[in-house]
């Protein structure tokens, strides 16, 4: 079935030093994957998206990379500061579908 | 412009009573979504609404639990007959278009039943 899962569930990286975050997707119809991040208490705030034609994706300290021929999306963090200390999602869209689907998600804890 | 709203933020209800979510998406956005969440997991969707549609409840189940969006007002989640297995945050997310278009959500309500 389909399904949208991430290789750590935590990630503990230094301040300063760049993040990795990755995420597995089982569905190859999927046209828009998203990142988001979630606060303690918090909802979900978008921080970056891609769709399928595209391999990469930057932002600001961000970047998204996709990789179809192995279903995998990483959220790289540049720099990486205590306030990015979160939970991230992964989330997938199949194309014209009305649902995002959401992994688990990955702790990042940054150490100061 | 005000982000999506939800109220109340905690609602504790026992068993056997019912609880109703309230949800003001961003304005001019005419989508609604409902997830809800259990401690350490991912969103679940549950429902997506346009005004005074139900467009998909795949996700809802189908006892005890409803949703509208009425054409004034706020979207508004309602769980009959509580148990403590509906116990999590349910967020609302919004949007201007639907399907790939970025959800905006809000900052949940969650719900303690005892």
């Amino acid at each position: 079935g389909e399904s949208v899962g991430l290789h750590l569930p935590t990630l503990s990286v230094q301040e300063g030093d760049n993040s990795i975050i990755n995420c597995a997707y089982s569905n190859s119809a999927s046209a828009y994957f998203i990142w988001y991040k979630q606060e303690s208490g918090k909802g979900p705030q978008f921080i970056i998206d891609i769709r399928s034609n595209m391999d990469k994706r930057q932002g600001q300290r961000v970047t998204v990379l996709l990789n179809k021929t192995v279903k995998h999306l990483s959220l790289q963090i540049a720099a990486t500061q205590p306030g990015d200390s979160a939970v991230y999602f992964c989330a997938e869209n199949y194309d014209g579908g009305f649902k995002t689907i959401f992994g688990a998600g990955t702790r990042l804890f940054v150490k100061a | 412009n005000a982000g999506v709203m939800q109220n109340p933020r905690h609602l504790v209800r026992r068993r056997g009573q019912e609880a109703r979510l309230r949800c003001s998406p961003m304005k001019g956005h005419s989508h609604v979504y409902w997830y809800r969440q259990l401690p350490e997991e991912g969103l679940k969707f549950m429902v997506y609404l346009q005004k005074e549609n139900i467009i998909d409840e795949s996700g809802m189940p189908k006892e005890r639990f409803s949703a509208e969006f009425p054409k004034e007002g706020p979207s508004i989640l309602r769980i009959q007959q509580v148990v403590r297995g509906d116990s999590a945050a349910y967020f609302c997310a919004s949007s201007p278009q639907r399907s790939q278009e970025t959800q905006y959500f809000g900052p949940g309500t969650r719900l303690l039943v005892l």
